[in-house]
């Protein structure tokens, strides 16, 4: 079993649709969770971080951690074509020990 | 947000051939900094952790003595990709932490071709 699961999509949804992007982990010593995005070619951009449990919101973003169930979610309000890319969830313990899921690729259409 | 920055973008280089990627943090001080390899449509695979003032740290299965790790200073982080060869053709991507609070920052990447 992979420390970090996440389903690598596709994911494709309508314009102006709720985008629910979520991941699972196994270690419960995770304490510091992430979440990233990446367009095409380019380097992973930080979206969201979170410490330990609870939620998290941005603008259109809302990130949740639920360390009980090792699960996290990702949601995007009122999604945009500008949305669409590969979602990253991580994760880390520490300091030097992050953990990547596969990504979600996201299509958001017009 | 803290930046991180590549150079280069681009390269094209003959197989045999020798490739540096720097990797600069360019408002923040980085004792740690980290190479990820990245192919199409696959996510991020850490390479090596890069310490300041001390040796890399490889992942298995990750040639230390291909891909050359230098951490000269606290903004700075080298890879040099020696006698490239075409599977060595990737997308090389540079992380930095600047504390514990703030995550992982990224650079925008340096695709690597090799011909």
């Amino acid at each position: 079993q992979k420390e970090v699961e996440q389903d690598p999509g596709p994911l494709s949804v309508p314009e102006g649709a709720i985008v629910s992007l979520n991941c699972t982990y196994s270690n419960s010593a995770f304490q510091y969770f992430m979440w990233y995005r990446q367009y095409s070619r380019k380097g992973p951009e930080l979206l969201m971080y979170t410490y330990s449990s609870g939620n998290k919101e941005d603008g259109r973003f809302t990130a949740q951690v639920d360390k009980s169930s090792k699960y996290i979610s990702l949601f995007i309000r009122d999604s945009q074509p500008s949305d669409s890319a590969t979602y990253l969830c991580a994760m880390s313990q520490g300091f030097n020990d992050m953990r990547f899921g596969a990504g979600t690729r996201l299509t958001v259409k017009p | 947000g803290a930046v991180v920055s590549q150079h280069p973008s681009r390269v094209i280089c003959k197989s045999g051939t020798s490739v540096k990627i720097e990797c600069r943090s360019l408002d923040f001080q980085a004792t740690t900094m980290f190479w990820y390899r990245q192919f199409p449509k696959q996510s991020l695979m850490l390479m090596a952790t890069s310490n300041e003032g001390s040796k890399a740290t490889y992942e298995q299965g990750v040639e230390k003595d291909k891909f050359l790790i230098n951490h000269a200073s606290l903004t700075l982080s080298t890879l040099t990709v020696t006698s490239a060869h075409p599977e060595d053709s990737s997308f090389y991507i540079c992380s930095a932490v600047p504390g514990l609070a703030g995550g992982y920052f990224f650079g925008p990447g340096t695709r690597l071709t090799v011909l």
